[in-house]
């Protein structure tokens, strides 16, 4: 089994619809992450949880925001969802404790179409 | 700040030859650097880190990289392609700073032609 996965795998929805896409995790990392990546632009933060109480924004968190509801788990919702949000989403963990320095380990990612 | 610039958006190369792909970054603290490979319909794995030591690193499936501190790169490197190594390839950057955020570059492509 996967440690990080994601739900849906593929979503298509309108604009102006609220979407919420999931991220599950088994490796007992305290440190989650979520990406977006497009095309030529690689991949940009845009929310990161170091515990459940602690949530910080990333480089592009407009239009997002995010629930950390367990060490496990770590939601993103879109609001409001507008064409120029159709891009790739991954979530990633990592372990503080790891001397790796912040290797982290990534999802298969949501592909999230908005018409 | 840090950032990282990934000099080539794609990289067409013919099985067996060697390829390089060039990544240099910028940061005012000491970094780590790390590459990603991302196959057709997957997540991102690791395929090599640099944290300290040895610059010369070696990674998964024949993959190396150097640690070149002066000239502020991390090339990656394969003597010999196969088919199998087309992927999007990502370096990424890790500073000593509180928070130790991962910054990618934009990605190169490589495709390996027969």
């Amino acid at each position: 089994d996967a440690d990080v996965t994601q739900t849906p795998r593929n979503r298509i929805t309108k604009t102006g619809k609220r979407i919420m896409l999931e991220c599950s995790q088994t490796k007992g990392h305290d440190r989650m992450y979520w990406y977006r990546q497009d095309p030529g632009l690689g991949l940009r933060l845009i929310y990161y949880s170091f515990d459940v109480k602690d949530i910080n924004k990333g480089e592009i968190s407009d239009g997002y925001s995010v629930s950390r509801q367990a060490q496990a788990k770590f939601s993103l919702s879109l609001e409001s969802a507008i064409p120029n949000q159709t891009a790739l989403y991954f979530c990633a963990t990592s372990d503080p404790s790891d001397s790796s320095y912040n290797e982290q380990f990534f999802g298969p990612g949501t592909r999230l179409t908005v018409l | 700040a840090q950032s990282v610039t990934q000099l080539d958006s794609q990289v067409p190369v013919f099985e067996e030859a060697p390829v390089e792909l060039r990544c240099n970054y910028s940061s005012s603290v000491s970094v780590y650097l790390f590459w990603y490979v991302q196959y057709p319909n997957q997540g991102l794995q690791l395929l090599l880190k640099y944290l300290s030591g040895s610059t010369l690193v070696k990674g998964i499936n024949g993959f190396e990289a150097e640690f070149n501190k002066s000239q502020t790169s991390f090339h990656l490197r394969k003597p010999s392609v196969h088919i199998s190594d087309t992927a999007e390839y990502f370096c990424a950057v890790s500073s000593s700073g509180s928070a130790r955020q991962l910054t990618f570059g934009s990605g190169t492509q490589l495709t390996v032609l027969p």
